[in-house]
């Protein structure tokens, strides 16, 4: 069974902080890896893929990954009010989806 | 604006009855997923075509769920007899995944929430 984990959270950060999310996946071969946000009452709606070692940057997003530990992670950089929402870690061809993690950024 | 359309929005039913979802996926995208939300499991993978061909349905309960593609344009998830358990909210997505490469972005429906009383 291909699993995929996320810390639960929630996790609270105040205005203008780094908030770190983490995923842990069980299948090795996973080559791809995304990072998708969901509003409440919303769809999920992509934010980064990540498909080689190393960070990926898009503004005040930072992806990272290491495969030989199986887990990619995402930095929010500067976090606003507005970054308030669950994230979900999805891995693979078959994008499986971790449970997601609570974020919230207070003012 | 292209978009995955989801129906019903919404419905309340009751246990035992049969429950159908209808998604029309994005013209051209040949991937379409069915995953099913709840606050307890997060979002579960239930199944996935490719070009219309079941590619994993390992996710669904299989002597109640059944999905089904019968034509590009439409991707079904039948729940028959619906339990209680059955609440959540469900999501078609589709994607475009060219042969031997990893797939881009999935576009997600709105959701049909689901409540079986």
């Amino acid at each position: 069974q291909k699993e995929v984990e996320q810390n639960s959270g929630p996790l609270s950060v105040p205005e203008g902080a780094i908030a770190s999310l983490n995923c842990t996946y069980s299948d090795r071969g996973s080559q791809s890896f995304f990072w998708y946000r969901q509003y409440s009452g919303k769809s999920p709606e992509l934010i980064m893929f990540i498909y080689s070692n190393g960070d990926k940057e898009d503004g005040r997003f930072t992806a990272q990954l290491n495969k030989a530990s199986q887990y990619v992670s995402l930095l929010i950089r500067d976090s606003q009010p507005s970054d308030s929402a669950t994230y979900l870690c999805a891995v693979g061809g078959d994008m499986r989806f971790g449970a997601g993690t609570r974020l919230t950024v207070k003012p | 604006d292209a978009r995955v359309t989801q129906t019903p929005r919404h419905k309340v039913t009751e246990m035992g009855q049969e429950v159908t979802m209808r998604c029309q996926p994005i013209l051209g995208h040949n991937t379409v997923f069915w995953y099913r939300q709840t606050m307890m499991q997060g979002l579960e993978l239930l199944a996935y075509f490719r070009n219309r061909a079941p590619l994993d349905d390992s996710g669904m309960p299989k002597d109640r769920f059944s999905a089904e593609m019968p034509d590009a344009t439409l991707a079904t998830l039948k729940i028959q007899p619906s339990e209680p358990r059955d609440s959540a909210v469900y999501f078609c997505a589709s994607g475009l995944v060219g042969v031997g490469l990893a797939p881009g972005e999935l576009f997600f429906g709105e959701g049909s929430r689901l409540t079986v009383l």
